[in-house]
């Protein structure tokens, strides 16, 4: 499975963008970019996830680099809600790969 | 709330007892996830099922633990003979077969051994 590093933590502003980077330097083909955050007291919630292309919903959006090897999950408009663990995930899509989680990054969003 | 739950949310427990925790999953969901999380650190995958047979077990998973989905539902979590280092916040996770990347998550189960 390819490995994730992501910084331990970040600050962002409330109601500015926050952009979260990922590097996945070792990715394969056929490994997708998952997101997951975990709020502090509750269980992981999942974001995004993303192959090649940049892919947005009303949580977030994901850019991936041409190369597949880094990413950056952005918040656009960061809440104090926003503020969580985040984690970045390198998996195949098939049913039976299991997620394998590191450390995430602690993003605290300041008022 | 149709959401993943789990029960109890708390649990203080002497070492050598035995533990016993439940996980009711989104009822559409065929799979089922048990993960153990500690301070500071991502969860661990400890087992998942689909119904209610059990496809694979991490090694993470000592002889010490056992768990049961029997109808393909809610699903239960044994360790025995519990040691300090079992104290953890055990997590319960449910999807779908072909969406299991998107997995929904209980508020966990935190396990205190004194």
């Amino acid at each position: 499975d390819a490995k994730t590093t992501q910084p331990t933590s970040m600050d962002c502003a409330e109601g500015r963008a926050a952009n979260l980077p990922c590097n996945h330097s070792t990715i394969s083909g056929n490994e997708y970019v998952y997101w997951y955050r975990q709020i502090h007291s509750q269980g992981p919630q999942y974001i995004i996830h993303g192959l090649k292309n940049n892919e947005t919903n009303e949580m977030a959006s994901l850019i991936i680099t041409e190369d597949r090897k880094s990413s950056t999950l952005i918040l656009p408009h960061a809440t104090l809600r926003d503020t969580a663990v985040y984690y970045c995930i390198v998996r195949p899509l098939g049913a039976d790969y299991q997620l394998i989680w590191g450390a995430g990054t602690k993003l605290i969003i300041k008022p | 709330d149709t959401g993943v739950s789990q029960d109890p949310r708390h649990k203080i427990t002497k070492r050598g007892q035995n533990v016993t925790f439940r996980c009711d999953p989104i009822s559409e969901h065929n799979r089922l996830y048990w993960y153990r999380q500690t301070l500071g650190q991502g969860p661990e995958f400890l087992t998942y099922f689909q119904n209610e047979a059990q496809l694979e077990k991490s090694r993470l998973l000592s002889d010490r633990f056992s768990a049961e989905r029997p109808k393909g539902s809610f699903s239960t979590l044994e360790i025995q003979r519990t040691e300090q280092g079992d104290s953890a916040m055990y997590l319960c996770a449910s999807s779908l077969r072909d969406r299991t990347y998107e997995q929904y998550f209980g508020p966990g189960t935190r396990l205190t051994v004194t």
